[in-house]
């Protein structure tokens, strides 16, 4: 079955970067595209940017432009996604998903990772 | 970017009635790019609908979405108590894609 796995919550300072991971398993890799997506806490859903795993290219929501990225490594079938320059305002939980362009869909989702950013 | 107004952003109603959630485009989407998605606290999204009208796996059939180019709906035709949770409407018309605010369905 289709799983979205993704690594632990953190805590960091203001200014760091902070790198989660979303391993996937029971189907292609490399067939689908990620989105990752953000909620604030008591906040709705943000769409932080997609990466097709298989040629790596990303597109992010201008409000990030600078300060994430998108990565992957299939020999893990796992994506990545790095956001810098960390402030208060970035604590939320941060979820990836599987997105199926031809459908518009995104069918499977992660658990969600909790990012805390504090001092 | 394109904007997605949902309404109401509260909706209190009681188990067996029928509830329906706007959600509007600040420009004309294609149906095959907007989507429904359901929340509950502590839960990720589950998807509900796409392409503006086509039921997810598993999802039953009393959720049905509809619309066509600025405007799409969400219906609920009875309310089960599973059904009082958060939703949000998706768009990915464009290469960067946004989400509508959400609507709460309540217990009233």
């Amino acid at each position: 079955q289709v799983q979205l796995v993704q690594s632990g919550a953190e805590v960091k300072k203001p200014g760091a970067s902070v790198k989660v991971s979303c391993k996937t398993s029971g189907y292609t890799f490399t067939s689908y595209d990620i989105t990752w997506v953000r909620q604030a806490p008591g906040q709705g859903l943000e769409w932080m940017g997609w990466m097709n795993p298989n040629s790596a290219n990303t597109a992010y929501a201008q409000k990030f432009q600078g300060r994430v990225t998108m990565t992957r490594d299939t020999s893990v079938n796992t994506a990545y996604m790095e956001l810098s320059s960390l402030r208060s305002e970035d604590t939320a939980v941060y979820y990836c998903a599987r997105f199926i362009a031809e459908a518009g869909k995104l069918d499977y989702w992660g658990q969600g990772t909790l990012v805390t950013v504090s001092s | 970017e394109i904007v997605l107004t949902q309404s109401p952003g509260t909706l209190s109603l009681s188990p067996g009635e029928r509830a329906t959630l706007s959600c509007r485009a600040s420009q004309s989407v294609s149906s095959s790019s907007l989507a429904w998605y359901q929340q509950k606290p502590g839960q990720a999204p589950r998807l509900l609908i796409y392409g503006a009208s086509s039921r997810a796996t598993g999802i039953p059939d009393r959720f049905t979405g509809s619309g066509s180019g600025t405007d799409f709906t969400l219906t609920i035709s009875r309310l089960q108590p599973e059904d009082f949770a958060m939703y949000y409407c998706q768009q990915h018309g464009t290469s960067r894609y946004t989400f509508g605010q959400g609507t709460k369905v309540e217990i009233k």
